[in-house]
């Protein structure tokens, strides 16, 4: 069984960056077959795709974080890390990571989640 | 960018009775259209991948239809673990970019 986990820190300052980490165990980050993905909710909004690593290198963004957001992976460790730069209070929220199947599409599992909180 | 339109925002219902919820895109989309639960402090749930097939362990009183831009959920007589947020999602074929619906609360009346 796949399981997901978030970690990194909870708290960021304004203008910094966001680095979070995705441990995936019962399965490989190293699969053609999956969609490695961060998806955020900030609070009191919906869910957000921020985007996703694939094929160990190729990587989409969502275009409206595009120019901010550097999406990676470390197959040595079975990992997959988020980086959001230059983060605003907008930026507040809590991200998950999650797998989606090439095909059929449909995330499963997702990670538990982790709140990330840009302040000073 | 496909833009996903859930209705209506707020479902109030009693458990027992039956949900439909609506999500309409902006343009056709492609089968792969899911469908999420959400609890607060839980992660999201896939409940329906490619408009109606149920994910494991989804129990059959949760379908979905539909097709081209007009999709359904229907909850058929709702539990009391049923109230919750539920998201549309959809991929779009390529590049393979993702959006959400903005969900539709269902709640207890």
């Amino acid at each position: 069984q796949v399981q997901l986990q978030e970690s990194g820190p909870g708290l960021v300052k304004p203008s910094e960056t966001l680095s979070l980490t995705c441990t995936v165990s019962g399965g490989s980050v190293n699969s053609g077959d999956y969609y490695w993905t961060w998806i955020r909710q900030p609070p009191g909004k919906g869910l957000e795709w921020i985007g996703f690593i694939y094929n160990s290198g190729t990587t989409n963004y969502n275009p409206s974080l595009e120019s901010r957001v550097t999406i990676s992976v470390d197959t040595s460790k079975n990992q997959f890390s988020l980086k959001l730069r230059s983060v605003t209070a907008a930026d507040t929220a809590i991200y998950y990571c999650a797998r989606d199947p090439t095909a059929p599409p449909g995330f499963d599992p997702w990670g538990q989640g982790i709140l990330v909180t840009v302040s000073s | 960018e496909i833009v996903l339109t859930q209705s209506p925002a707020t479902l109030s219902l009693s458990p027992g009775e039956s949900a439909t919820l609506s999500c309409r895109a902006s343009q056709r989309v492609s089968s792969s259209l899911a469908w999420y639960q959400h609890k607060p402090g839980q992660a999201p749930r896939l409940l329906i991948y490619d408009a109606f097939d149920r994910a494991t362990g989804i129990p059959a009183r949760f379908s979905g239809s539909g097709s081209g831009t007009d999709f359904t959920l229907t909850i058929s007589s709702l539990e009391p673990e049923d109230f919750a947020v539920y998201y549309c999602q959809q991929r779009s074929n390529w590049p393979p970019e993702v959006t959400f619906g903005g969900g539709t609360k269902v709640e207890i009346k």
